[in-house]
C-alpha cells in the first residue's frame, strides 16, 4: 500500500524559503510514469494545487505561484520536495503531497494523499 | 486559473439526498471529463471519492454519485448518514497541465 509522508520545518520566517519533503513508501517513485503533486490549504480555507513533478523531473506549476515555486525529485531517496521562496503570512497552510492518477490520463485525480503538515509563516 | 465555484454549505436530514454543485467554464469542467471529488473531515487529509465525473473508486459507498451538465459538475449523496458530515471539494483538469479545485462545501447532517 503506497503511503506518502510530508516533513519539514513547521515555522518559517517571512521573506525566507519554505522547504518540505514528501517521502514515498510502499512503492518506487520512479517505477511507473506517475506525476507527484503538492497541494496546500490555508487554515479554514479551501484546497489549492501548487504544482506537480513527473518521475523524470518535468515540472508544472500553478501560474499564481510559479515565480516562487520549485519542485524537485530524488529517486534515490524515493522523495520529492517543495521550495517556496519569499514567503508571507498568506503562505501559512497545511501542505499535502499526493500522487496523480496512473497512466494513461495522469491528470485526472489525486490519490493517495499524505497526512499533511502545517507550516506557519511568522517572525 | 480561478477556483471552481461551490455553494458554501448544504444540509439535509439523515436518509435524505443532498447535491453539491461545482460550477466552472467551458475551459475546465465543461471541457474535460476529468472532474474528481474529495471528502475532508476536520483535521484530516482529503479522501478521494469520485473520478472522471461519475466513477467511484473501490470502497466508496454507492450512495455517492457524480454527474455533469455543461460547465457544472455535481456530487449527490443519497441516504445521507451522520458520517457524511464533512467538507467536499471538486477538482478539474483545466488544460496545459493545470488543476483547479472548487471553493469547498460544508455538508451538515441535521
Amino acid at each position: 500500500q503506497l503511503q506518502l509522508q510530508e516533513s519539514g520545518p513547521g515555522l518559517v520566517k517571512p521573506s525566507e524559503t519554505l522547504s518540505l519533503t514528501c517521502t514515498v513508501s510502499g512503492g518506487s517513485i520512479s517505477s511507473s510514469a506517475y506525476y507527484w503533486g503538492w497541494i496546500r490549504q490555508p487554515p479554514g480555507k479551501g484546497l489549492e494545487w501548487i504544482g506537480s513533478i513527473f518521475f523524470s523531473g518535468d515540472t508544472y506549476y500553478n501560474p499564481s505561484l510559479k515565480s516562487r515555486v520549485t519542485i524537485s525529485i530524488d529517486t534515490s531517496k524515493n522523495q520529492f520536495s517543495l521550495k517556496l521562496n519569499s514567503v508571507t503570512a498568506a503562505d501559512t497552510a497545511v501542505y499535502y503531497c499526493a500522487r496523480h492518477s496512473p497512466p494513461p490520463g495522469t491528470w485526472r485525480w489525486f490519490d493517495p494523499w499524505g497526512q499533511g503538515t502545517l507550516v506557519t509563516v511568522s517572525s | 486559473q480561478s477556483a471552481l465555484t461551490q455553494p458554501r454549505s448544504v444540509s439535509g436530514s439523515p436518509g435524505q439526498s443532498v447535491t453539491i454543485s461545482c460550477i466552472g467554464t467551458s475551459s475546465d469542467v465543461g471541457g474535460y471529463n476529468y472532474v474528481s471529488w474529495y471528502q475532508q473531515h476536520p483535521g484530516k487529509a482529503p479522501k478521494f471519492m469520485i473520478y472522471d465525473v461519475t466513477k467511484r473508486p473501490s470502497g466508496v459507498p454507492d450512495r455517492f454519485s457524480g454527474s455533469k451538465s455543461g460547465n457544472t459538475a455535481s456530487l449527490t449523496i443519497s441516504g445521507l448518514q451522520a458520517e457524511d458530515e464533512a467538507d467536499y471539494y471538486c477538482c478539474s483538469y483545466v488544460g496545459s497541465y493545470i488543476f483547479a479545485f472548487g471553493t469547498g462545501t460544508k455538508v451538515t447532517v441535521l
